[in-house]
């Protein structure tokens, strides 16, 4: 089965820890996203990558980072610094070549705590 | 930049009825797409339906349909024959065609199905 998984689906961090999200997709995408979902407000996007090496900031970046080092993967890191991290963080990716299907595919999300 | 309105934070249908959901969104650009996602109580985001600008008929997908104002930068999702598995928030998104891959997401709307 293609798809995106990732993991954990609920994360519990002690303030002042670094945390890092897991997220794999096997449906041969170029593109895989970050995006921060909290109450009462859609998906902002944090960081967002177009090919294996690169990747670029979204609306929301400061405090989190990203690596893309292959294809399937793109783990997000939470850092000490982001201010309010409690939030349910979703992956996504996009075929960027195919002009049939700009869709983004969603991975089932992972609900980070910190206190 | 681009922006989405969802003006509707709650709306409510009854089984077997038709309900409309509203979206509107700014941009300079003529060309993008947009999108109609869907997330139940599980949290996975999953996608309804898709329109491309340059195409003037209204997309279709089963019981989900659009109606696509470009002059008026409306783009409007209408449920019939509502489900109780229709039940959910739905976020209406914004797809440049000429910048980065980005999603551009409005609020949300979530939708009750009453018996």
């Amino acid at each position: 089965d293609g798809g995106i998984t990732q993991s954990p689906k609920y994360l519990f961090r002690k303030e002042g820890q670094n945390v890092t999200l897991s997220c794999e997709q096997n449906l041969n995408h170029d593109a895989m996203y970050w995006y921060r979902q909290d109450p009462g407000q859609g998906l902002r996007l944090i960081y967002y990558s177009q090919i294996v090496n690169d990747f670029q900031k979204g609306d929301i970046a400061e405090g989190y980072s990203v690596s893309r080092e292959k294809k399937e993967s793109f783990p997000l890191t939470v850092t000490s610094a982001q201010k309010n991290p409690t939030a349910f963080y979703l992956c996504a990716s996009s075929s960027e070549f195919s002009f049939s299907s700009y869709e983004q595919y969603f991975g089932p999300g992972t609900r980070l705590t910190v206190t | 930049a681009q922006t989405v309105t969802q003006s509707q934070p709650e709306m409510s249908v009854q089984e077997a009825e038709t309900v409309t959901l509203s979206c509107t969104y700014d941009t300079s650009e003529s060309d993008y797409y947009l999108f109609w996602y869907k997330q139940p109580p599980s949290r996975q985001m999953i996608l309804v339906i898709r329109q491309e600008a340059y195409k003037q008929q209204n997309a279709t997908e089963n019981r989900f349909s659009v109606n696509f104002q470009k002059a008026a930068k409306s783009f409007s999702l209408k449920i019939s024959d509502s489900q109780l598995g229709d039940a959910a928030m739905y976020f209406c998104a914004y797809r440049s065609v000429s910048t980065a891959s980005k999603l551009t997401f409005g609020t949300g709307t979530r939708l009750q199905v009453t018996l």
